[in-house]
């Protein structure tokens, strides 16, 4: 199974702030890598697919970028709403795997 | 709008058999389109992708490692749903279950709402 490793595991930022959190994959996945939002009690949301593709309805604040390996999520200036865990996971091959998440705390 | 509902029992016993359904709107399962899938989230695993199904002139089934043999997913076409069995449940399989659209390559963005099932006597 291929192994998704984010990091830092949690984050602590202020309204306004730009921030960056990384997710690294035991082998190359090319670009399917796909980056998801959660709050407590909620289903995960789908913010980026495809390494760096915006889903629809989601705030252009948010970027994705990478391929291969090594990928990264960014927010440009973090918004009350933003404060949640995200999660990396890699679409090339069942089964379908999950980073641990960053938590991002204000 | 895509929505998924998901039903099913909050409380299993050991040894028992789980099931869960996920009802489809505003897309169809036997979508050439999509895939359907299973997905659970605990503490101590975090996210598992457990089984999908899909129709590409025919119906395909996949399954992970960790539950293969014991785990069935079922689609039904003339209720827009499909379901998730568990046989003989333990208390590692005590999660929040998943039931979640794929479509592209691999994008899953449409997540029922979950369901919190716990494994006890």
């Amino acid at each position: 199974d291929i192994e998704m490793t984010q990091s830092p595991s949690s984050l602590s930022a202020s309204v306004g702030d730009r921030v960056s959190m990384t997710c690294r994959a035991s082998q190359s996945i090319s670009t399917y890598l796909n980056w998801f939002q959660q709050k407590p009690g909620k289903a995960p949301k789908l913010l980026i697919f495809a390494a760096s593709s915006l889903q629809s309805g989601v705030p252009s604040r948010f970027s994705g970028s990478g391929s291969g390996t090594d990928f990264t999520l960014t927010i440009s200036s973090l918004q009350p709403e933003d404060f949640a865990t995200y999660y990396c996971q890699q679409s090339v091959i069942t089964p379908y795997t999950f980073g641990r998440g960053t938590n991002l705390e204000i | 709008q895509v929505l998924l509902q998901q039903s099913g029992p909050g409380l299993v016993k050991p040894s028992q058999t789980l099931a869960l359904t996920c009802a489809i709107s505003g897309d169809t399962v036997s979508s050439n389109g999509a895939s359907w899938n299973w997905i659970r989230q605990s503490p101590s695993r975090g996210f598992e992708w457990l089984a999908k199904t899909y129709y590409r002139s025919k119906w395909y089934y996949e399954y992970a490692d960790s539950v293969k043999g014991r785990t069935t997913i079922n689609p039904d076409t003339s209720k827009n749903q499909f379901s998730l069995q568990v046989n003989s449940v333990s208390p590692e399989d005590a999660a929040v279950y998943y039931c979640v659209r794929l479509v592209g390559d691999g994008w899953l963005d449409h997540w029922g709402q979950g369901i919190l099932v716990t494994v006890s006597s």
